[in-house]
Formats: structure tokens, C-alpha cells, sequence
């Protein structure tokens, strides 16, 4: 199976920083990876699929990049509305794995 | 609207049983796969299970297979988990999780349900 991970497992930062996570995958997974916010107490919202593409509604300060084995997403400008836990998906296969998240707090 | 709602979550023995449901509206259920993610409290996400919206091929994680069962009722739009022999480690928040794209099997996720809380302890 593939084996997902993510870098940092916390990052502190002020509103206006910009930021960049970093998600790995054990195999190439092509551009098979989604991202999802997820805050205390609320199911994960989908961000980002295909690596770099923005899901409908999603403000355009998050982008995703990378293919192959290892992944960015970008918050361009952190709003107070950012601060959560982030996690990259492969869907690469018929067991879809998830890394073990990215949390982003305030400095 | 897409909603889904899970119900059926509670306390449980080890060794005992569960069925999870999932009701779904604003959207045509019959098109998509669907999907059961869990989420151990104060822990990350784990993938638990998807059953197509076809053929109704169902797929497991290594950590449920033989014990849990997914399935589905079109007629009804609701998406069930059958949960057998469980363990403490099945301790968890389970959502229902919409996959994204109509008519294939993608394996991502663009909507979710609020989920509900397994507790599995004597």
C-alpha cells in the first residue's frame, strides 16, 4: 500500500504569511491527491484535487502543485479562516490513503 | 443541496455489533460511489471503505476487511456500514463521504456528513 506523509506536523504563523505544506507519497501516484481543511469538531472540506486544481468555492489563496511522489499546497496570504488541520488523500488506487495531517496555528 | 446525514453510531461491547446509515439528498445517489472515513478521536483520517454506484463493487481497508460490510439502498438513498466483531480500535467518528465525480470511481471526497461517534468499550 501506498504511505502517505505530510511535513510539518504543526506550523505557526501569522495572519498575511504565506505558507507551503508539503505531503509525500511512499509510490508515484501521478497527480492522484486531494487536499482537505478540516477544524476541531467539523468534517474535512475538499480543497484541492487532481494536485492543482481548485475545488468550487474554494478562495483562489490556495493552490496545490507537485506530481510524482511529493506535493505542495499553498496559502498565499493566511486568513483567520485558515487556521486548521490539513491532509493530503492519494487516490492513486482502490485503498485511498490519507497523510497524518498538518496543523496550522497561530503563532 | 448535497446533504448526508449518519446515524446509528453509539457504545458498543468488543465482540459486538453496529449498523451505521448514511441518508443522502440533493443529489442523484444512484450516480456516485460512496464512502465511509473514520476518524479516531484526536487522530488523523483513515479510509474505511467505498461501494461503486454501478455495479455495486465494494472495496475495504486491510483493518476492517472480513468484519465490516458496506452497502447500499438506491431506492432509498442511503448508504449503510454493517460493523462486526468490533474492537477498541474501531473507536471513531465515521463519516459518509460523497465521492466527486458522477458515473466513475475516483476516490476523492466533496462532501461529507457531520458523522457519527463509535465507541467500542466493556
Amino acid at each position: 500500500d501506498i504511505q502517505m506523509t505530510q511535513s510539518p506536523s504543526t506550523l505557526s504563523a501569522s495572519v498575511g504569511d504565506r505558507v507551503t505544506l508539503t505531503c509525500r507519497a511512499s509510490q508515484r501516484i501521478s497527480s492522484w491527491l486531494a487536499w482537505y481543511q478540516q477544524k476541531p469538531g467539523k468534517a474535512p472540506k475538499l480543497l484541492i484535487y487532481k494536485a492543482s486544481s481548485l475545488q468550487s468555492g474554494v478562495p483562489s489563496r490556495f493552490s496545490g502543485s507537485g506530481s510524482g511522489t511529493e506535493f505542495t499546497l499553498t496559502i498565499s496570504s493566511l486568513q483567520p479562516d485558515d487556521f486548521a488541520t490539513y491532509y493530503c488523500q492519494h487516490y492513486n488506487s482502490y485503498s485511498p490513503a490519507f497523510g497524518p495531517g498538518t496543523k496550522v496555528d497561530i503563532k | 443541496e448535497v446533504h448526508l446525514l449518519e446515524s446509528g453510531g453509539g457504545l458498543v461491547q468488543p465482540g459486538g455489533s453496529l449498523r451505521l446509515s448514511c441518508a443522502a439528498s440533493g443529489f442523484t445517489f444512484s450516480s456516485y460511489a460512496m464512502s465511509w472515513v473514520r476518524q479516531p478521536p484526536g487522530k488523523g483520517l483513515e479510509w474505511v471503505s467505498t461501494i461503486s454506484d454501478s455495479d455495486g463493487s465494494t472495496y475495504y481497508a486491510d483493518s476492517v476487511k472480513g468484519r465490516f460490510t458496506i452497502s447500499r439502498d438506491n431506492s432509498k438513498n442511503t448508504l449503510y456500514l454493517q460493523m462486526n466483531s468490533l474492537r477498541a480500535a474501531d473507536t471513531a467518528v465515521y463519516y459518509c463521504a460523497k465521492d466527486s465525480m458522477r458515473n466513475r470511481l475516483d476516490l476523492y471526497f466533496d462532501y461529507w456528513g457531520q458523522g457519527t461517534l463509535v465507541t467500542v468499550s466493556s
